[in-house]
């Protein structure tokens, strides 16, 4: 079975700091995508970041990067240098080749950056 | 490029009621996916379309829930009738091309669901 897993409900950040939020997921397939999406207030989910199983480097995009250790099964998300338009809910999801085209989502992050 | 698209954004029917929540994918996207997310939990996946063909729809939860996408286009998704349980955030995703893993699914900003 599919699982995705996100221990931290809320997380409070100040502004110009990196943040950590944590993902940790289960399969046993080994072929699958790992995706970070962000949900502000206005409720459009907006896509991130994407890592694949097979992929040997960390993935990063502008201020986001994906901590991929795959022996941990973990698959956090780094924030650098917090924005207040970075307060957010954020979800962690996995697709895996052999479980058809559905993302298996965790319950979410709350974000929220203090000035 | 237009995103997805959904509407309506907010919903309050009473128990028993039907309601019917559209969503329009990204042009040219022939995948279209329905999640929900009831309050606290995950979101969670209803179905996928291919074009106007039902790929996958074991997520649906019961016979009340009715999924249609005529013409490979628009989508809708009905609820009928309504029960207190549904309520929740409904999402809509679309992708281009099945390529794996790696295939990135564009979601809409949903439909909340109230049913009292």
């Amino acid at each position: 079975a599919q699982k995705i897993t996100q221990t931290q409900p809320g997380m409070f950040v100040q502004e110009k700091e990196a943040v950590t939020l944590d993902c940790t997921y289960d399969t046993s397939d080994p072929s699958y995508g790992l995706f970070w999406y962000k949900q502000p207030s206005s409720g459009e989910m907006i896509f991130l970041i994407y890592q694949g199983s097979y992929d040997q480097q960390n993935a990063t995009e502008g201020r986001y990067s994906l901590n991929f250790q795959k022996a941990r099964k973990s698959a956090n998300l780094v924030i650098s240098a917090s924005q207040l338009g970075d307060s957010a809910m954020y979800f962690c999801a996995m697709r895996a080749s052999n479980t058809g085209n559905q993302f298996y989502f965790g319950t979410g992050t709350s974000l929220t950056v203090i000035p | 490029e237009a995103g997805v698209t959904q509407f309506p954004s907010h919903s309050v029917i009473e128990k028993g009621q039907t309601v019917t929540l559209r969503c329009d994918p990204i042009s040219g996207h022939d995948n279209l996916y329905w999640y929900r997310r009831v309050m606290g939990k995950e979101i969670k996946f209803l179905l996928h379309f291919v074009k106007e063909s039902k790929q996958d729809e074991s997520g649906m939860p019961n016979n009340r829930f009715l999924a249609e996408r005529t013409g490979g286009t628009y989508s809708t998704l009905k609820v009928q009738p309504a029960e207190l349980e549904d309520s929740g955030v409904y999402f809509c995703a679309s992708s281009q091309d099945l390529y794996g893993p790696q295939e990135t699914q564009y979601f809409g900003p949903g439909t909340r669901l109230l049913v009292l």
